[in-house]
């Protein structure tokens, strides 16, 4: 099955700060999407990024403060803008093929300072 | 809209028992039902899937039934071992409802198995 790596693993940041997570798939996908889980609870899914256009951004979640790139069908970014404590999260990023379950990377742990 | 709803955890058990965590679900079409297991330290990982009412889902000695009468999917495994403790999601997608392959999770439940 494909592979999705993802990077940084954890990162500890100032707020006000922004960071930027990648995503890497290890094989064409049709579908990427960003999930965000808070600790203790279940993932919401931030958006779905689409190759080449702006993301579709679930409710509750705008592109100024999770901008997404996806330049091609294997790799995408998500961005967490001008962070506070409350963006302390573990992100996740998955993919999906045409004829495929969705899978997912191992997550990014992001603790904001 | 569509949701998910699981049991409680953290669940205990002793090693050998069996186990059984329910999730029930709502959904305004047909949706496909997931099982996903996160192991300590790990992303996401599918366990188990049924596309349509009555399907059974089976992998690793787990077991899931797409119930559209009790709008459940129960994960149910005869006999746990140490190595099954990890959080486990249940999930579904609703394509009829235009909402593509988007997940909609449960809250998962924590399993704990002892020796």
């Amino acid at each position: 099955s494909a592979v999705i790596s993802q990077k940084p693993s954890r990162d500890i940041c100032q707020r006000g700060t922004s960071l930027t997570i990648q995503c890497q798939v290890d094989s064409q996908v049709t579908m990427m999407f960003w999930y965000r889980q808070q600790p203790g609870q279940s993932l919401t899914l931030i958006a779905t990024a689409n190759q080449g256009s702006e993301a579709t951004y679930e409710s509750g979640f705008v592109i100024d403060k999770f901008p997404i790139s996806r330049p091609n069908l294997t790799f995408s970014t998500l961005t967490v803008s001008n962070m506070s404590p409350e963006d302390s999260s573990i992100y996740l990023c998955s993919a999906q093929g045409p004829n495929t379950e969705a899978f997912f990377g191992q997550g990014t742990r992001l603790t904001v300072v | 809209g569509n949701s998910v709803t699981q049991m409680e955890g953290p669940v205990t058990l002793s090693e050998e028992a069996f186990l059984t965590i329910n999730c029930t679900y709502t959904a305004t079409g047909y949706p496909s039902l997931f099982w996903y297991v996160q192991y300590p330290g790990e992303g996401l990982q599918l366990l188990l899937k049924a596309t349509k009412a009555d399907d059974k889902g089976s992998n690793k000695g787990f077991e899931a039934t797409y119930r559209k009468e009790t709008t459940s999917f129960h994960l149910e495994k005869g006999s746990v071992q140490v190595s099954d403790s990890a959080v486990y999601f249940c999930a579904l997608s609703d394509l009829s409802t235009g909402g593509g392959n988007k997940l909609t999770f449960g809250t998962g439940t924590q399993l704990k198995v002892e020796l």
